[in-house]
């Protein structure tokens, strides 16, 4: 099993311009998250889905945008990158059994100047 | 509503000796508990979690973490340290009864020194 899967892995975007993070699982999973992770501040979480159709705002959604329509599938879309959007980004999936961890993707690394 | 904290943003440890990356958590109800470790320019990767049962909880790479409901926390230990923990922990908790969303603590940085 390849788990969860991110792409791309490094990312160099000018101000204004638009990109999306891809993410896909292959256990099945009906929980899905993206996360930024600034240093020395933990993990953020920016969107999240409880199955295909279906995705709800974190703490940080501001600037970005979700779409879930496949159960696999859980991209990220930046629209207008602003310097404050430079960070790391990881997908992350669950399992609907509650006692279950996150299995979590290596991550984007982006930056915007 | 849900809270972890990790007083310490780093932990120094020889090799050899026994190490404690601390964790208390906050939950309404009953928790699920989490510990991660965090390689350079990797993902976070599950240790072990504390479901329910025995307060005394061992996962991978000779890790263990011990539930203490009366002082709401759940340090993860190892007995002996190698140079090769060095990396990033992360607790997180989530309330039984609640959301799907755990809240993670921000990080606790151990570095073992050879």
């Amino acid at each position: 099993n390849a788990g969860v899967t991110q792409t791309p892995k490094f990312r160099i975007l000018k101000i204004g311009q638009s990109m999306t993070l891809q993410c896909t699982q292959d256990m099945n999973h009906n929980y899905m998250y993206w996360y930024r992770q600034d240093p020395g501040m933990g993990l953020k979480l920016i969107y999240y889905s409880v199955g295909a159709g279906i995705t709800d705002k974190g703490e940080v959604p501001n600037g970005y945008n979700v779409s879930r329509s496949t159960t696999e599938d859980f991209p990220l879309r930046l629209e207008l990158a602003a310097p404050s959007q430079t960070s790391v980004y990881f997908c992350a999936s669950t399992s609907d059994r509650g006692n279950q961890p996150q299995h979590f993707g290596d991550g984007t690394r982006l930056s915007i100047l | 509503a849900q809270s972890v904290a990790q007083p310490e943003d780093q932990v120094n440890v020889a090799e050899g000796n026994p190490l404690t990356v601390k964790c208390t958590y906050s939950v309404s109800g009953n928790p699920y508990l989490f510990w991660y470790v965090q390689y350079p320019n990797r993902g976070l990767q599950f240790l072990l979690k504390y479901i329910t049962g025995d307060n005394l909880v061992k996962g991978s790479y000779g890790f263990e973490a011990e539930f203490n409901k009366s002082q709401t926390s759940f340090h993860l230990k190892k007995p002996s340290a190698l140079v090769s923990d060095s990396a990033l922990y992360f607790c997180a908790v989530r309330d039984k009864g609640g959301s799907y969303i755990p809240t993670f603590g921000r990080g606790t940085s151990l570095i073992v020194h050879p």
